[in-house]
């Protein structure tokens, strides 16, 4: 059964870091597209980033020179390192594995990233 | 980048009604076209990929269709489970992005 459970979430201050993690089960990351999705309260859904199975990596512009996306292979593990972060940045970040023409299929229940001072 | 917009934003429907929710895209996406259901405090669930596959699991009452530009999703006998905001989104080119989402409630 494919399980994904991010974790890392918290409050964080304007212009800290934080690291979101993703832990899979039931496929292989490294084998698979992954990506994140945010939600800010109230609001719909933005694709934030994407990584292929070859280490390619794709980032919305919003996000884009402020966060990271990369996996850990040996513990299955998809991470998001988002630094800089903005109040706009408040978000549900949904961990998501992407099937290429079939879309994204296997959703995480999400963590919250709140950030404010 | 494309511009995904959905009609109507919020629909109220009786037990049983067939609904149909409209997306649009800015270009054309091909059928790169893909549907969520999301219900209050819960993740997003994927419906329909290419614009008329149904994933795993998901009942045949939701259908869609549509390539290039215009897409509907068509849920065929409303049941009090599929009371939700639903979400269409175009992979074709990055960035992804989403339709604001169209939230479907009790009459």
């Amino acid at each position: 059964e494919v399980q994904l459970v991010e974790s890392g979430g918290d409050l964080i201050q304007p212009g800290g870091s934080l690291r979101l993690s993703c832990a899979a089960s039931g496929f292989t990351v490294s084998s698979n597209y992954m990506s994140w999705v945010r939600q800010a309260p109230g609001k719909g859904l933005e694709w934030v980033s994407l990584i292929y199975s070859g280490g390619s990596t794709y980032y919305a512009d919003s996000v884009k020179g402020r966060f990271t996306i990369s996996r850990d292979n040996s513990k299955n593990t998809l991470y998001l390192q988002m630094n800089s972060l903005r109040a706009e940045d408040t978000a549900v970040y949904y961990c998501v594995r992407f099937s290429g023409s079939y879309g994204f299929d296997y959703w995480g229940q999400g963590t919250l990233v709140t950030v404010s001072s | 980048d494309i511009q995904m917009t959905q009609s109507p934003s919020s629909l109220s429907a009786s037990v049983g009604d067939r609904v149909t929710i409209t997306c649009r895209a800015s270009q054309g996406i091909r059928n790169y076209l893909a549907w969520f259901q999301q219900k209050p405090g819960k993740a997003p669930k994927s419906l329909i990929y290419g614009a008329s596959g149904l994933h795993s699991g998901v009942p045949s009452k939701f259908s869609g269709s549509g390539s290039g530009t215009d897409f509907t999703l068509t849920i065929s006998s409303l049941q009090p489970e599929d009371f939700a905001t639903y979400y269409c989104q175009q992979y074709n080119s990055y960035p992804y992005t989403f339709g604001p989402g169209t939230k479907v409630d009790i009459k």
